[in-house]
């Protein structure tokens, strides 16, 4: 069975500074991996996913990720966050059956 | 739009009332999920359906139940409520593909379950 490990629970930064949000998995199988944003009382949103192809992904607001199969690892990257970041993320993985997330990662953007 | 409707938004029950929430999408999705997520926590995975097959989490307590009538609606049942039951509980579909599950879950608002 895959599992997810987000090694970062809290992650504070500065407004329009870059950031880093970690996540390994393990997987016995070829993986699928995706980065859902969630924010206050909401459901999750898709940022961005892997399938297939080139490691380097592009999601929405600026972020993107890099799948790393050596390393097993898919971290979440931002060049310049904004306040309207601040929410949290959670790590996924699919193989051939369901989804399983990571503990998720609160990034707190602060001014 | 497309998308994966969850209703309520906010349902309060009292403790050991049954409860029903519900979820609908016109995604066309053969693959629908429910998820359970507490406060700062992940989603949990409950069960999920692959059309009619419903495949339960092994983990997943007797007290929870789920019903899928057609494609479009799931349902999911709590029997006999408790104060630990007290969640946000998440609706998801995908596309199934017709065999393994790989591309990305749609996910609805959320339904907030308080027990009293």
């Amino acid at each position: 069975a895959q599992s997810v490990t987000q090694l970062d629970s809290q992650v504070p930064v500065f407004e329009e500074a870059p950031v880093e949000l970690r996540c390994n998995y393990s997987s016995s199988v070829s993986v699928y991996l995706f980065w859902y944003v969630q924010y206050p009382n909401q459901g999750l949103q898709l940022l961005l996913k892997y399938l297939s192809g080139s490691t380097l992904v592009k999601g929405i607001n600026g972020f993107e990720a890099e799948f790393n199969k050596s390393q097993t690892s898919f971290h979440l990257r931002k060049p310049s966050v904004h306040i309207s970041d601040t929410a949290e993320y959670f790590c996924a993985v699919s193989d051939s059956n369901d989804m399983r997330f990571g503990a998720g990662t609160r990034l707190t953007v602060k001014p | 739009d497309a998308m994966v409707i969850q209703n309520p938004r906010y349902q309060v029950t009292q403790f050991g009332k049954p409860v029903t929430l519900s979820c609908s999408q016109t995604l066309n999705h053969n693959v629908m999920y429910w998820y359970q997520q507490k406060s700062s926590q992940a989603p949990k995975l409950l069960f999920h359906y692959y059309d009619k097959d419903f495949n339960n989490e092994a983990d997943t307590p007797d007290n929870f139940q789920s019903r899928r009538p057609n494609t479009s609606f799931c349902f999911l049942d709590i029997r006999s409520p408790g104060l630990g039951d007290a969640a946000m509980y998440l609706c998801a579909t995908s596309r199934g593909q017709g065999g393994p599950i790989r591309t990305e879950a749609f996910f609805g608002q959320g339904t907030r379950l308080t027990v009293v």
